[in-house]
């Protein structure tokens, strides 16, 4: 078991760029988040996956995120028109069952960095 | 919506030394109570988890967290910190299938 993974690991962009990420969780596991972390905060949640499923998308996504998970394997994070507000750490999760006591094994992240 | 918060922004500690790390936490349900650690350019590392039973949770790196239901607290202890220790700790609750996260605490260990 090989853990989580995020690519790329760091990521600059110009303003207006769009940018993708992708999170493979790790293997056979339900259920997959993301979230973001800006400096001298705590994560906070953006959406999570059951399986191929989106169930919830937070007020923070605005309409320029969308998130994937297709065949419920690994997820991608697109930005659309990026803005400097999204610079900050994104990362991935997942967790193997569908309750709420399960644990959350979290990538390594992607630093966003918009110029 | 369950909260938490921690009550220290920065802890400096000296090697060997103990150090304690406090967490408040709002709700009205049961709750699902962790501690993650990030280290530098790192993602977030389980501790500990508090689920049900036992009030005293012990975790990896010989940290352990008691939980109180009285006073809503989940303080994360540890009786002898490690240079490797320093690092950012995070206090979480589970909201259903989402964690809310506390804003961090900052450890830094000095010789």
């Amino acid at each position: 078991d090989t853990g989580v993974s995020q690519d790329p690991r760091h990521k600059i962009t110009k303003r207006g760029q769009n940018v993708t990420f992708r999170c493979d969780p790790i293997s056979e596991h339900n259920r997959l988040y993301w979230y973001r972390q800006t400096l001298g905060q705590g994560p906070e949640f953006l959406t999570y996956f059951q399986n191929e499923a989106q169930l919830e998308k937070s007020r923070l996504l605005s309409d320029r995120f969308s998130a994937e998970r297709p065949k419920g394997s690994f997820s991608t994070l697109e930005i659309q028109r990026t803005e400097q507000g999204d610079s900050a750490m994104y990362l991935c999760a997942s967790s193997e069952g569908l309750a709420g006591s399960d644990t959350q094994y979290f990538g390594p992240g992607t630093r966003l960095t918009v110029l | 919506a369950q909260s938490v918060t921690q009550l220290d922004s920065q802890v400096p500690v000296f090697e060997e030394a103990p150090v304690e790390l406090r967490c408040n936490y709002s709700s009205s349900v049961s709750v699902y109570l962790f501690w993650y650690v990030q280290y530098p350019n790192q993602g977030l590392q389980l501790l500990l988890k508090y689920l049900s039973g036992s009030t005293l949770v012990k975790g990896i790196n010989g940290f352990e967290a008691e939980f109180n239901k009285s006073q809503t607290s989940f303080h994360l202890r540890k009786p002898s910190v490690h240079i490797s220790d320093t690092a950012e700790y995070f206090c979480a609750v589970n909201n259903d299938y989402k964690l809310s996260f506390g804003a961090g605490t900052t450890v830094t260990v000095r010789a």
